[in-house]
């Protein structure tokens, strides 16, 4: 099974412009959540969405936005950016299940000047 | 609400030596927990996972943990580390009612010394 892609890997944006994120889960996988990764705040959740239905949403702003397609397939959205909103955008996917692992896509980097 | 705290956020330890990765964890509710470790530029890779079964849990490369309900800890071990384990490490929790959202610890940074 292929695992969980991310694109692009890489991205430079400047403070003002908006960015797209794409993730592809593991097949079979309807679970998918999006989490920003910064030295100083570490890994923290932004949301989750389980057949096209946001589940749950983390402590972020307006600004930050997800949906969630037919297929599984996953973007995100982040408006306005700032430049706090350097990060390594991970995605992961899961069964529907509590316990089920997160299976982690490689990050998109993220570098707003 | 859950919650996860790893102590120390860096660890060094010698080639050969014990690694213990301390994760405590916060849950009103019969916690799901997780280690997992991330390379430099790369996604976070399972290590192992605590779902309620057996207490101490093995894992891969040798890791296990072991849950202690009493002491509401998850720490990660090793018995003899090595090169290939530096890499940062996280603890996470998860519960029932929260669906699939992941409470992550800081993270802790393994340096292994040759």
């Amino acid at each position: 099974k292929a695992g969980v892609t991310q694109t692009p890997r890489y991205l430079i944006k400047t403070r003002g412009q908006q960015v797209t994120l794409s993730c592809s889960p593991i097949s079979g996988h309807r679970s998918v959540s999006w989490y920003q990764q910064t030295p100083g705040q570490g890994l923290q959740f932004l949301f989750e969405y389980f057949s096209e239905t946001q589940r749950n949403k983390g402590n972020f702003p307006g600004r930050f936005s997800g949906r969630q397609f037919s297929n599984s397939r996953s973007e995100m959205n982040v408006s306005t950016l700032e430049l706090g909103d350097s990060a390594l955008y991970l995605c992961a996917s899961s069964l529907e299940i509590a316990y089920n692992e997160q299976f982690f896509g490689p990050g998109t980097r993220l570098t707003v000047l | 609400a859950q919650s996860v705290t790893q102590l120390g956020s860096h660890v060094s330890v010698s080639e050969g030596a014990l690694v213990l990765l301390r994760c405590n964890y916060s849950s009103s509710v019969p916690p799901y927990l997780f280690w997992y470790v991330q390379y430099p530029n790369q996604g976070l890779q399972l290590l192992l996972k605590y779902t309620s079964a057996a207490t101490l849990v093995k894992g891969i490369n040798g890791f296990e943990a072991e849950f202690k309900k009493s002491e509401t800890s998850f720490h990660l071990t090793k018995p003899s580390a090595h090169m290939s384990d530096a890499a940062e490490y996280f603890c996470a929790v998860s519960a029932t009612n929260t669906g699939n959202q992941f409470y992550f610890g800081t993270g802790t940074s393994l340096t292994v010394i040759p």
